[in-house]
């Protein structure tokens, strides 16, 4: 079965500053890869997504993850972070025919002024 | 464009009442459906997925269970709600031959 890993449940960083937020996942064949935003109490927002084409993917508000088979990573970015961005991100693996997905446990981000 | 809703958006409820809640998506045919429970301390969990009207599959055993009496219209049941069916449920959909999946608004259900 397919796994992900997010270290770090919480990540602060202040207005302005590089955004990173890391995500590792396990699997026995190429992947498909998602990053979703959650903001309280609201749904989950797909942010970008890996599918086998371009390994540096750019999403909505900035964001952009970088697919790295050799580490089997797929860490999100942003140059600068806005106080909007404080939310819970979370990444995800699909699998099999149906595309279910597997999610990490997710992480804060929290965005100081 | 596609959008998916779900009502209620919260809900109160005693232990051992009945649970209907829905979700329906617009603008698309066919749409492969799921439902997710996002508990605290405990992630985002898959509880059901449909390919099909009337094709329903269970990802983990217990006290609920899932309908799908219309292409677009997918419903999360119970007869008995427990303690620990409290939390977020979530609905989904994504359209074939994609790999994405698009998430409804969410039902906050406490059960009491």
């Amino acid at each position: 079965a397919q796994s992900v890993t997010q270290l770090g449940s919480h990540v602060s960083v202040s207005e302005g500053a590089l955004v990173l937020l890391r995500c590792n996942y396990s699997s026995s064949v190429p992947p498909y890869l998602f990053w979703y935003v959650q903001y309280p109490n609201q749904g989950l927002q797909l942010l970008l997504k890996y599918t086998s084409a371009a390994t540096l993917v750019k999403g909505i508000n900035g964001f952009e993850a970088e697919f790295k088979k050799s580490e089997t990573s797929f860490h999100l970015t942003k140059p600068s972070a806005h106080m909007s961005d404080a939310a819970e991100y979370f990444c995800a693996v699909s699998e099999g025919a149906a595309s279910k997905l597997t999610f990490g446990t997710g992480t804060r981000l929290q965005v100081t002024l | 464009s596609q959008t998916i809703h779900q009502w209620p958006a919260t809900l109160v409820q005693p232990v051992g009442s009945p649970l209907s809640l829905e979700c329906t998506v617009e603008g698309t045919s066919n749409p492969n459906l799921y439902w997710y429970r996002q508990a605290a301390g405990r992630g985002l969990q898959l509880l059901f997925y449909s390919v099909g009207i009337g094709q329903i599959s269970s990802e983990v055993p217990q006290n609920l269970s899932a309908s799908r009496p219309q292409d677009r219209q997918f419903i999360l049941s119970s007869k008995k709600l427990l303690l620990s069916d409290s939390g977020f449920y979530l609905c989904a959909w994504r359209a074939s031959g994609s790999h994405e999946q698009y998430f409804g608004p969410g039902t906050r259900l406490t059960v009491t």
